[in-house]
């Protein structure tokens, strides 16, 4: 059982440059949600979904989008980065019930130079 | 505004019992989360409060006081491989997580 795949693993980015870093989960989940974890802070939620074709904002959503044509993909889109993006990101799901724990995928590490 | 405490660092020996601290004040209570993160790696569940009391789930056991806005993690019988962040996280009225920053735990030998 995969749980939560997240790629790539590790990323460097020029400034401007624009990437897609994708999520996928095997566990029939409808939420899904992307988070930055950056020093010193509480993971902070760029976007979240709550099923196939609903997206909605999260604490940190400028210079991200998002789409959920499927249950199982969920891909985080970086329109022009920036060096404040610079950060580690955590896809997770959870089956949405209020008591559900978060499945995090493994992370990507995204620099931005 | 919401926010979640912790302290930010602890350090404790092997053998030994250490108990983790988390302070919330949010909007509306749906549950608190502990998650545990080793370095570099993903957050992984712990345990689930939404009612006042004590868990316990084998080594761990964590605490909730609603009246209090408080919930500590206890870990006994503490191993090196317990060295890591532990993540607090309050669910709110919208059903929306807030954060902690995260305690890491050092475990000395």
């Amino acid at each position: 059982n995969a749980g939560v795949t997240q790629t790539p693993k590790f990323q460097v980015l020029k400034t401007g440059q624009s990437m897609t870093l994708q999520c996928a989960q095997d566990m029939n989940h409808e939420y899904m949600s992307w988070y930055r974890q950056d020093p010193g802070m509480g993971l902070r939620l760029i976007h979240y979904s709550v099923g196939a074709g609903i997206t909605d904002q999260g604490e940190v959503p400028n210079g991200y989008n998002v789409s959920r044509s499927t249950t199982e993909d969920f891909p985080l889109r970086l329109l022009s980065a920036a060096p404040s993006q610079t950060s580690v990101y955590f896809c997770a799901s959870s089956n949405g019930r209020e008591n559900s724990p978060l499945h995090f995928g493994n992370g990507t590490r995204l620099t931005v130079t | 505004g919401q926010n979640i405490d912790q302290p930010t660092e602890m350090t404790a020996t092997e053998g030994a019992i250490v108990q983790i601290n988390c302070t919330y004040q949010t909007s509306g209570f749906n549950g608190l989360f502990w998650y545990q993160q080793h370095a570099g790696e993903a957050p992984t569940f712990l345990s689930y409060n939404v009612l006042d009391g004590l868990e316990e789930k084998g080594r761990f056991s964590s605490f909730l006081s609603r009246s209090k806005g408080y919930s500590y993690l206890l870990l006994k019988e503490l191993q090196m491989k317990d060295s890591a962040s532990y993540l607090c996280a309050v669910m709110d009225s919208n059903y929306q997580l807030i954060w902690g920053a995260g305690t890491k735990l050092i475990i000395k030998p």
